[in-house]
């Protein structure tokens, strides 16, 4: 299968746990991005890579998350002290950008489900 | 803001019916993109629409955006079961999508 990996697929945690995701885009994606999914909406912006470097961050990333994609293939999103609110399914897409000035089809993720006890 | 207002938020039709989902911005959109997330699933893209005016088909699915890039919509003719999820707009920019908060399309046999 070549499409967009995440791993793990749920993650159970403590309040005040840190916990790490890990996606793998397509490979031949030069952009990555994280979005945040809670039940009945639709996913929220948190960031995006193009290549290695992170060229956006939305507000709805707060200083406990952070996420890197160090050799511009594969990112984890991490997020420290968790709180009941970042229950949500985490979803990582990709896409092959080829002109900065437009948008691409995004390829998503099977996400990561993580629940806050 | 730059929110995407999608209506209706659910959607029950008898299989063989018709069903249109609206997507509306109070501002000019420079592109709509539009995702089908099945139950349990992850978004999967559809299609772009780009231009003014523009209508695309892609079989049973009829999608459209307005002349005046505000609005968009989606017509599935004759619903069948494979049809049921949530589609979801989005807006299209460079650098992310915003995504409305979907119409749940279910379809009963």
């Amino acid at each position: 299968d070549t499409g967009v990996s995440q791993d793990p697929r749920h993650k159970i945690t403590k309040r005040g746990q840190n916990v790490t995701f890990r996606c793998d885009p397509i490979s031949e994606h030069n952009r990555l991005y994280w979005y945040r999914q809670t039940l009945g909406q639709g996913p929220e912006f948190l960031t995006y890579f193009q290549n290695e470097a992170q060229l956006e961050k939305s507000r709805l990333l707060s200083d406990r998350f952070s996420a890197e994609r160090p050799k511009g293939s594969f990112s984890t999103l991490e997020i420290q002290r968790t709180e009941q609110g970042d229950s949500a399914m985490y979803l990582c897409a990709s896409s092959l950008v080829q002109s900065l000035a437009i948008s691409y089809e995004q390829y998503f993720g099977p996400g990561t489900r993580l629940t806050v006890t | 803001g730059q929110q995407v207002m999608q209506i209706p938020q659910y959607q029950h039709v008898q299989e063989g019916e018709d069903f249109t989902t609206y997507c509306n911005s109070s501002t000019t959109l420079s592109n709509i993109q539009w995702y089908k997330q099945r139950p349990g699933g992850h978004p999967v893209f559809l299609i772009q629409l780009v231009k003014s005016g523009e209508v695309k088909k892609q079989k049973r699915l009829t999608f459209q955006f307005g002349e005046a890039k505000k609005n968009s919509s989606l017509h599935i003719t004759a619903t069948q079961t494979t049809d049921v999820g949530t589609y979801f707009c989005a807006r299209g920019s460079a650098r992310q999508l915003t995504f409305g908060s979907g119409t749940q399309l279910t379809v009963l046999p």
